[in-house]
């Protein structure tokens, strides 16, 4: 079975600093997709960010990029130019393509943002 | 705003009840997801329908059961409830089951006392 580890329970930075997630996971599967999600204090789940393990080029959106090391199995978020706004949970996940394409998630990581 | 709704928002009740969460998965979308999240926890996937079939089941109690209507809104329904059962349920669509993104619904919050 796929199991998703999110090793840090908590992060802090400093506002316009750069702040790096780390995701691992373990697969014996060759394709599938990764995705990082923010739930901000309201609670509602947001997609921020998604791989396909078939592409080598890393994923990024605006000021949200990842470091997809297909090897080593790691999907890690870099955050650049932190802001309040960012403050929240974000959950790593882990979809296989078997037809049911159901999310399997890591346990999060509550990243606060600093004044 | 994500198109997906559910309600209740909030629902109190006691040990031993049964409740039903309603879910209304975007315009067009055949595939709906229900999730659990306990306290500070991940999400826990319980269940997939799509387009009024089952598709996948996790790890969801006997206590639990879901369905997904002919106009694809979908209920999940928790009876016996335990104190244990208190989390988020999240509903979650996609259009279908070849499509990789999910949308979420704002979740319900269950508390039982």
């Amino acid at each position: 079975a796929q199991t998703v580890t999110q090793s840090q329970p908590e992060m802090s930075v400093q506002e316009a600093e750069t702040v790096t997630l780390s995701c691992t996971y373990d697969t014996s599967e060759n394709n599938y997709y990764l995705f990082w999600y923010k739930q901000p204090p309201s609670r509602q789940m947001i997609l921020v960010i998604r791989q396909e393990a078939y592409k080598q080029q890393n994923a990024t959106e605006n000021r949200f990029s990842v470091n997809f090391q297909k090897a080593a199995k790691s999907f890690s978020l870099k955050i650049s130019d932190s802001q309040l706004g960012d403050t929240a949970m974000y959950f790593c996940a882990f979809m296989k393509l078997d037809g049911t394409y159901k999310y399997i998630f890591g346990t999060g990581t509550r990243l606060k943002v600093l004044a | 705003d994500s198109g997906v709704t559910q309600t209740p928002k909030h629902l109190i009740t006691a040990t031993g009840q049964r409740v039903t969460l309603r879910c209304s998965p975007r315009s067009g979308d055949l595939s709906v997801y229900w999730y659990q999240q306990s306290l500070d926890q991940g999400l826990q996937f319980l269940i997939q329908y799509y387009n009024g079939e089952e598709r996948a089941k996790g790890n969801i109690l006997e206590r639990f059961s879901a369905q997904q209507f002919p106009d694809l809104h979908s209920e999940l329904n928790l009876s016996s409830l335990e104190l244990g059962d208190s989390a988020l349920y999240f509903c979650a669509s996609s259009v279908s089951g070849t499509s990789y993104e999910q949308y979420f619904g704002p979740g319900t919050r269950l508390t039982v006392t």
